[in-house]
């Protein structure tokens, strides 16, 4: 099933190394938004989109970097200054952000571990 | 603060026991309730929203304002119905992010 698709799905990193996750979304969707999950926890808001060339800090931007120059794409960058970032990650997309009760569509998600 | 709270992480219930995850809210405003489902291997999807006033597989959730609680509830569970069921709330002029509580996994035995 297509729709939002990230990649990969699987990531390791070294210490101190930067890597940057995919989510590429062909729904036409205007908003987008990355998840973080980790057990016990639910999942936490990192950074959102709400238009192109546009982007918001979530609950928990430290140490993540994103950046919105298509519709379709909405990068996630894991910087080395992120002190924890290993967990799964979730992108999703809702049509638009006008309305609170608009439904998201979430990925498949990446699990990055940090060696 | 804006918060969920989902007080079980795990509900075990025999096949055909009724089922209630419970999920409470802190919100200033007037907000959006949703419940997301994660069943194993699969993507987490929207199983109900408040403002849909539907029943998704045999599943409903009333808001209760007073009591700020917007819980799951089905009759008769079935074994389908073992996934992560996550509660979340979104509020108006908030870009349409959603706050999770951290999740109930429910387990129906045969």
């Amino acid at each position: 099933d297509g729709g939002i698709t990230q990649s990969p799905k699987y990531l390791f990193r070294k210490e101190g190394q930067n890597v940057t996750l995919s989510c590429e979304q062909n729904l036409n969707h205007d908003a987008m938004y990355w998840y973080r999950q980790d057990p016990g926890q639910g999942l936490r808001l990192i950074y959102y989109s709400q238009i192109v060339n546009d982007f918001q800090k979530g609950d928990i931007a430290e140490g993540y970097s994103v950046s919105r120059e298509k519709k379709e794409s909405f990068p996630l960058t894991v910087t080395s200054a992120q002190k924890n970032p290993t967990a799964f990650y979730l992108c999703a997309s809702s049509i638009n952000s006008g309305a609170p009760y608009n439904e998201q569509f979430f990925g498949p998600g990446t699990r990055l571990t940090v060696l | 603060a804006q918060r969920v709270t989902q007080p079980e992480k795990l509900l075990s219930v025999f096949k055909g026991a009724p089922v209630e995850l419970k999920c409470n809210y802190s919100y200033s405003g007037s907000p959006e309730l949703f419940w997301y489902v994660q069943y194993s291997r699969q993507r987490l999807q929207l199983l109900l929203r408040h403002i849909s006033r539907e029943s998704i597989k045999g599943f409903t959730a009333d808001l209760n304002k007073g009591e700020t609680s917007f819980h799951l509830k089905k009759p008769f569970a079935q074994e389908e119905d073992s996934a992560m069921y996550y509660c979340a709330l979104s509020g108006t002029n908030q870009g349409g992010k959603l706050i999770f509580g951290q999740g109930t996994e429910l387990s129906v035995k045969p």
